[in-house]
């Protein structure tokens, strides 16, 4: 199985809600990931965790916060959004690195919408 | 810091040609991997190819290859035979020898015309 699978694929939200993405992987990955992607940008790295334990976090803002209950599932949840958190936002996961050089595996994404 | 560059933001391919997709990155790890990702319209980031910085033979995956030039720094795609499915964004893609971040380049916008 070479799955990354995220809900809601679709999510429109006001700026006093609170919602959470969702993400889950089986392939025994240790390393997962949040990126936030913009319309023909590359994606822009969020949070890194690596064995259950936040290892990056590139200056996000808190309004974005990330959680990982266990090895196969990965959380953001969002509070207080700004329109201009509207974007595609992609979960992957892979094997921890030092020497490993095993690919990213992407899901589908959630295209969120902050109104 | 690790750096990859792709300087072509569109390139248009007719269909049932070849498309070279340029990518020139800079590290100063000497060990670290290479991979190229395909994302349609729909969003999803697709793997296509991985090339490794002492691998000797260039990568190949179905009419996916991956010309690497070590001493230049560069690790181009060449997709041949090209088909209207290959319409997408194409991102060159960097992992040092630590760590876990992937570093991304800009980006690609191919369009194959019929």
């Amino acid at each position: 199985d070479t799955e990354v699978t995220q809900t809601p694929k679709h999510l429109v939200m006001g700026m006093t809600n609170k919602k959470s993405l969702k993400c889950e992987q089986h392939m025994g990955h240790r390393a997962m990931y949040w990126y936030k992607q913009k319309a023909k940008k590359p994606p822009e790295l969020m949070f890194v965790y690596s064995y259950e334990k936040l290892s990056i976090n590139e200056s996000v803002p808190s309004r974005f916060s990330p959680e990982c209950p266990n090895s196969s599932l990965l959380n953001l949840h969002l509070h207080a959004l700004q329109p201009e958190d509207s974007a595609l936002y992609l979960c992957a996961s892979s094997q921890p690195g030092g020497g490993n050089y095993n690919e990213q595996f992407f899901g589908p994404g959630t295209r969120l919408t902050v109104l | 810091a690790q750096k990859i560059t792709q300087t072509q933001p569109g390139m248009f391919v007719q269909e049932k040609e070849a498309v070279t997709l340029d990518c020139t990155y800079d590290t100063s790890d000497p060990s670290y991997g290479l991979f190229w990702y395909k994302q349609p319209s729909s969003g999803e980031m697709i793997f296509l190819i991985y090339q490794g910085s002492y691998d000797q033979q260039n990568a190949t995956e179905g009419r996916y290859s991956l010309n690497f030039q070590k001493a230049r720094k560069s690790a181009n795609l060449v997709i041949s035979a090209s088909q209207l499915g290959d319409s997408a964004m194409y991102f060159c893609a960097m992992r040092g020898r630590v760590g876990n971040q992937f570093y991304f380049g800009t980006g690609t916008s191919l369009t194959v015309i019929p």
